[in-house]
C-alpha cells in the first residue's frame, strides 16, 4: 500500500466517547500533520511532528491528543468532544530537509460527526 | 505571521470556459504550491513551483510564480464537470528554522455547469 491512508473513513460518536484516529504512511517522510477541515472554513493545521517529536501545536484544545509512536503512524486522541468539533480530520506527510520542502501528501481524510 | 488571500472565494462557470484563481502573500515563500481537493477527499497536489517567474503546466492546467514571490497563479483552460473541486494555493518557506510549514490559501470553490 502506498500514500497516506486513514482510518476510519467516517467516524459518529457520543461527546462522552472515547476515540481514536489513525494515519499511516508509506512514503518515508520524515514530517507528519494533523488537520482539521470544517465546512466553508480554512484548513486549519492542529499538530506538527518531525522526526516523531511535537513541534507544533496550534492552541489545540485538550480533547484532542496526538501521539507519534513512529514516523510512519500518527494517532489524534478524542475524547469528551463537542459537536462544533464535526469536521473532516486531515493527516499529512512531507519529506522536509533544509535545503528544500516539496508540499505534503493528505490522506482522504476522517469525517466526524459529534452528536 | 504570513498570511495568503486567495481569490475568488467561488466560481460558477459553464463547461469550455477558461478559469484562473491567485493567492497573495504579505512576505515571499520558497515554493508555491496548487492542490485540488474533491468533495470528501483529501487535497491533491497539482503543480510545485520552485523559483521565481517559473511557469508550468500539467495537462490543462498552468501555474506560474511571480517574480516577486509574493504571489501564484492557476489557470485552468477548457473547464470539463471533473473539475469541479476545491482549489487551495500553499505558500513553502523553507531555510533555518523555517521549513517544511505550508501556508494555505482559504481555497476557491469551483462549480462547473454542463
Amino acid at each position: 500500500e502506498t500514500g497516506v491512508t486513514q482510518t476510519p473513513r467516517h467516524l459518529v460518536m457520543g461527546m462522552t466517547n472515547k476515540k481514536s484516529l489513525k494515519c499511516e504512511q508509506h512514503l518515508g517522510h520524515n514530517a507528519m500533520y494533523w488537520y482539521k477541515q470544517s465546512a466553508k472554513k480554512p484548513l486549519e493545521l492542529m499538530f506538527v511532528y518531525n522526526f516523531k517529536e511535537q513541534t507544533e501545536n496550534n492552541s489545540v484544545p485538550s480533547r484532542f491528543s496526538p501521539e507519534c509512536p513512529n514516523s510512519s503512524h500518527l494517532f489524534l486522541h478524542l475524547h469528551t468532544l463537542q459537536p462544533e468539533d464535526s469536521a473532516l480530520y486531515l493527516c499529512a506527510s512531507s519529506q522536509d530537509h533544509p535545503t528544500g520542502g516539496y508540499g505534503y501528501t493528505f490522506g482522504s481524510g476522517t469525517r466526524l460527526t459529534v452528536v | 505571521g504570513q498570511q495568503l488571500n486567495q481569490s475568488p472565494q467561488s466560481m460558477f462557470i459553464q463547461e469550455g470556459e477558461d478559469v484562473s484563481m491567485n493567492c497573495t502573500s504579505s512576505s515571499i515563500f520558497n515554493t508555491w504550491l496548487w492542490y485540488k481537493q474533491d468533495p470528501g477527499e483529501g487535497p491533491v497536489l497539482l503543480i510545485a513551483l520552485y523559483k521565481a517567474g517559473e511557469l508550468t503546466s500539467n495537462g490543462r492546467l498552468t501555474a506560474q510564480f511571480g517574480i516577486t514571490r509574493k504571489d501564484s497563479f492557476l489557470n485552468i483552460s477548457a473547464s470539463i464537470p471533473s473539475d469541479v473541486g476545491i482549489y487551495f494555493c500553499a505558500g513553502q518557506l523553507w531555510g533555518g528554522t523555517s521549513y517544511g510549514k505550508l501556508t494555505f490559501g482559504q481555497g476557491t470553490i469551483l462549480t462547473v455547469h454542463p
